[in-house]
């Protein structure tokens, strides 16, 4: 697709449960971000890739997440044992270079009952 | 601690007149600041790009500032349209190999 992918675009779990979250990027983007965003309050930077390394993990609030990208183009963000306070829209972005536009996809709604 | 404040309270304009949004940022020293507009449910879409050394940029109906000593961006948007409305985000950039960081948005409504 022309755009950055994100799946599922909605998830339902329980506290406790592992959860995986997916973003295709816009192929030839060597940037990719994420970013957690609850209603009312902008993007929450959480991690930054430079190819397939991370470059930027700063804002991962705790072990329990964790993000991969093996070959520089797909990225996973995988929360462990998730707790009720996890639940936002987890933004996942893309740019040509690290000081371009971020190209964001619509999102994967996550909701820990 | 790096903070970016915006305008906190939704901005409510008359169709036609021109809007300011505001994007202040403490504790940190950007090499670039971005706007960036975000409609419900949608990811932001970029606007926007303004570096260090330049004061001011243009694009149609947009005009974005920028001053380094009063750590302050500005973003206008002239003769102002119900199509406007939406939430306006700025964010800020060190450098090339690091995180880029958002305000929390300022909601803007554009009434006919």
């Amino acid at each position: 697709g022309a755009g950055v992918s994100q799946t599922p675009s909605n998830k339902v779990t329980e506290k406790g449960k592992y959860v995986e979250l997916r973003c295709d990027p816009i192929s030839g983007h060597t940037a990719l971000y994420w970013y957690r965003q609850s209603l009312g309050q902008g993007p929450e930077f959480l991690i930054y890739f430079q190819g397939t390394g991370a470059a930027d993990d700063s804002g991962l609030p705790n072990d329990r997440f964790f993000a991969v990208r093996p070959e520089g183009s797909v990225s996973t963000l995988k929360i462990q044992r998730t707790e009720r306070g996890d639940s936002a829209v987890y933004l996942c972005a893309s740019s040509l270079e690290p000081t371009g536009e971020l190209f964001f996809g619509e999102g994967s709604r996550l909701t820990v009952l | 601690s790096q903070k970016i404040e915006q305008n906190s309270e939704a901005l409510n304009i008359q169709e036609g007149k021109t809007a300011t949004l505001t994007c202040n940022y403490t504790n940190y020293s950007p090499a670039y600041l971005q706007w960036y507009r975000q409609d419900p449910g949608r990811g932001p879409v970029f606007l926007l790009l303004i570096r260090e050394n330049e004061k001011e940029k243009r694009k149609e109906r947009l005009k974005v500032t920028f001053d380094t000593t009063l750590k302050q961006s500005l973003f206008h948007i002239t003769a102002s349209q119900p199509a406007d409305s939406a939430t306006y985000l700025c964010a800020l950039g060190h450098s090339s190999a690091s995180k880029i960081i958002f305000g929390s948005g300022t909601r803007l409504s554009i009434r006919p």
